[in-house]
């Protein structure tokens, strides 16, 4: 069974300050990785993905994040963010087979950006 | 554009009603899903879809039931509301693994409908 944890529910940080949001993942089969936002009171909006190829993905609104196998993590950074990425953030994997079809979701991060 | 709507953004309901959730995608996906949100515990998969009149129970079916007689509408039928289902709900569509690199398993979500049973 695969299972992802946030470490973090709650990451405070000032505007224009770097921030990583931290994601583990068990999995004993190759998964894909995904971060996904939410804004307040809307869905969520796909961030990044990772299915193969280089480790280091980078997405929309600045992010990147960077798939270890062998820490079996998929943290997401930013170098410099904004008070507009105020926003819940998850995290998500699903197995790679072909057969797969359920992405299994963390608990969430809430990131709020302070002036 | 990818799309995805939901009936409702918010409903208000009495415990015993009968619920129905609709969700439309317009992207010819062959997987749809019914989570439910709640703080502190993320996103839980209720039911998914993977072809018209197919569908399997996701981690917490009590409660809940499912109908997709077409490929594009997935509902999400509250048989008997009951308090412990005020909740937001989201319903996503997705390609099948199967398809091309890039496109396989992202999941594209509709707004939400937030439901407070009374």
């Amino acid at each position: 069974a695969q299972s992802v944890t946030q470490l973090d529910s709650q990451v405070p940080v000032f505007e224009e300050a770097p921030v990583e949001l931290r994601c583990n993942y068990s999995s004993s089969v190759s998964v894909y990785l995904f971060w996904y936002v939410q804004y307040p009171n809307q869905g969520l909006q796909l961030l990044l993905k990772y299915l193969s190829g280089s480790t280091l993905v980078k997405g929309i609104n600045g992010f990147e994040a960077e798939f270890n196998k062998s820490q079996t993590s998929f943290h997401l950074r930013k170098p410099s963010v904004h008070i507009s990425d105020t926003a819940e953030y998850f995290c998500a994997v699903i197995l790679s087979s072909g057969s797969a079809r359920q992405l299994t979701f963390g608990s969430g991060t809430q990131l709020t950006v302070l002036p | 554009d990818v799309k995805v709507t939901q009936s409702s953004r918010y409903l208000v309901k009495r415990t015993g009603e009968k619920v129905f959730l609709e969700c439309v995608q317009d992207m010819d996906h062959e997987n749809m899903f019914w989570y439910r949100q709640d703080p502190g515990l993320g996103l839980r998969l209720i039911y998914f879809s993977y072809d018209v009149k197919m569908k399997e129970k996701g981690d917490i079916p009590e409660g809940y039931s499912v109908s997709r007689e077409k490929k594009e509408r997935f509902s999400l039928i509250l048989e008997s509301a009951s308090t412990n289902q005020t909740s937001m709900y989201l319903c996503a569509s997705s390609l099948s693994l199967l398809a091309l690199e890039g496109l396989r398993g992202t999941q594209y979500f509709g707004p939400g409908t937030r439901l407070l049973v009374l």
